[in-house]
């Protein structure tokens, strides 16, 4: 079982259109981030958000950290071709045995011109 | 800098051969990671070595061994491989692991296929 549920799992949009990739848990998790991966590469950070409710934007992205820390969104406006990418949201989880980080399912996005 | 290179890039391997994927880090970071990464799994963590002259156990260690040959570098060892260890195999590194929210830096990765 997946700690960290991404949805969807696909999409493929056009591009202009907006999206929202979602990254639920059931657990609380001291921080978050998101990667992005283009294909024969390894992921890249985007972005930490670390406190309830927080809200970064990155130019046409827009990320939230949910209230409770259990789940986060991705929101990228008037997507681009470029953004073409898979998406990972990825959360540190603090336990008794120290911190971990764990990796959410995966989002593939595609934008077609 | 090259960041985090790995070893090789694709390699095909038959059932119970053995292979060692090599990375190395010249961002003099402290702490280095292996995932795997399968189609709607994400990536999960394999081993890790916090600092040289440690290494641990992450979500999915069974297979595999792991060597922290100094700083820079951070072997994955596969003794007797199984079709079930196709995936593609990712080598990360970060200043520390005692604050896991700090950045990961990710090689470009080694697809590894076991038929």
């Amino acid at each position: 079982t997946q700690l960290l549920e991404q949805s969807p799992q696909f999409l493929s949009i056009q591009e202009g259109e907006n999206l929202t990739v979602y990254c639920n848990s059931s657990s609380v998790f001291s921080s978050l981030q998101w990667y992005r991966q283009e294909p024969g590469e390894g992921p890249v950070l985007l972005v930490t958000v670390v406190t309830g409710g927080e809200v970064k934007k990155l130019k046409r992205l827009t990320f939230q950290f949910g209230d409770a820390r259990k789940d986060s969104s991705l929101h990228i406006t008037a997507a681009q071709p470029g953004d073409t990418g898979l998406y990972l949201c990825a959360g540190v989880l603090t336990t008794g045995g120290g911190n971990k980080l764990t990796f959410g399912t995966g989002t593939q996005l595609k934008v077609e011109l | 800098n090259a960041g985090v290179t790995q070893t090789p890039k694709f390699q095909v391997l038959k059932t119970g051969q053995s292979m060692t994927l090599q990375c190395a880090q010249d961002m003099n970071h402290n702490s280095m990671y292996w995932y795997r990464q399968d189609p709607g799994m994400g990536l999960r963590l394999i081993y890790y070595s916090a600092s040289e002259g440690t290494t641990d156990k992450g979500e999915v260690p069974n297979g595999y061994n792991v060597s922290r040959l100094n700083k820079r570098e951070f072997s994955l060892r596969l003794e007797s491989a199984a079709p079930s260890q196709t995936s593609v195999y990712f080598c990360a590194s970060s200043d520390t692991a005692d604050r896991w929210w700090n950045e990961q830096y990710f090689g470009p990765g080694t697809r590894l296929t076991v038929t």
